[in-house]
């Protein structure tokens, strides 16, 4: 199976930050990655697919890049409602691993 | 408006079973791939099953062959997961998603507890 790890685990952050979190896969997947915003107590929500299209309705602020083996997620100007936990998943083989996530923290 | 909503959890004891619902609206269900996610309590999100449109092909989380079946029924617009000798560790909310390549659509989830 492929393991996703994700780095930070963790992150304190300002409104208005850039916010980067970096996904790396045990063995490259080409680019079938998703990201996935999760709140608490909420279902999770996909915030892009295919490395870096954003599913209809995300704010632009959102980008991904990456292939292979190393995939990063980017918040530009980090807002209120972006203090989450985001999950990335593979797509290239079952099963669909999801990353450990990351929670991204009020400073 | 797509929905996915799931039902039929609850407590149940150790080496119990449930049968999880998931009744999907809005979209052309016999098209897409369903899936099962759990969240264990504080955890991260897990993969548990995935079923493609007509049944034909069907995958799951390694560890829990055998004791749990994804199914579908098209005509009802419904996903099921039958879950047997149910453990602690399978404590979780558990999702529906619809989706081959993305989970682009989640129900709200449904809490499975299993104590005794």
């Amino acid at each position: 199976a492929i393991q996703l790890t994700q780095s930070p685990s963790s992150l304190s952050a300002s409104v208005g930050d850039r916010v980067t979190i970096t996904c790396r896969a045990s063995q490259g997947i080409s680019s079938d990655l998703a990201w996935y915003q999760q709140k608490r107590g909420k279902a999770p929500k996909l915030l892009m697919y295919d490395v870096s299209t954003l599913e209809s309705g995300v704010p632009s602020r959102f980008s991904g890049s990456g292939s292979g083996t190393d995939f990063t997620l980017t918040i530009n100007f980090l807002q209120p409602e972006d203090f989450a936990t985001y999950y990335c998943q593979q797509f290239n083989s079952n099963p669909r691993t999801f990353g450990p996530g990351t929670k991204v923290e009020i400073e | 408006e797509v929905q996915l909503v799931e039902s039929g959890g609850g407590l149940v004891k150790p080496g119990g079973s449930l049968r999880l619902s998931c009744a999907a609206a809005g979209f052309t269900f016999n098209s897409y791939t369903m899936n099962w996610v759990r969240q264990a309590p504080g955890r991260g999100l897990e993969w548990v099953a995935s079923i493609s449109g007509s049944s034909s092909y069907i995958y799951y989380k390694d560890s829990l062959k055998g004791r749990f079946t994804i199914s579908r029924d098209n005509a009802k617009n419904s996903l099921y997961l039958q879950m047997n000798g149910l453990r602690a560790e399978d404590t979780a909310v558990y999702y529906c998603a619809s989706g081959t390549y993305r989970f682009d659509n989640w129900g709200q989830g449904t809490q499975v507890t299993v104590s005794s």
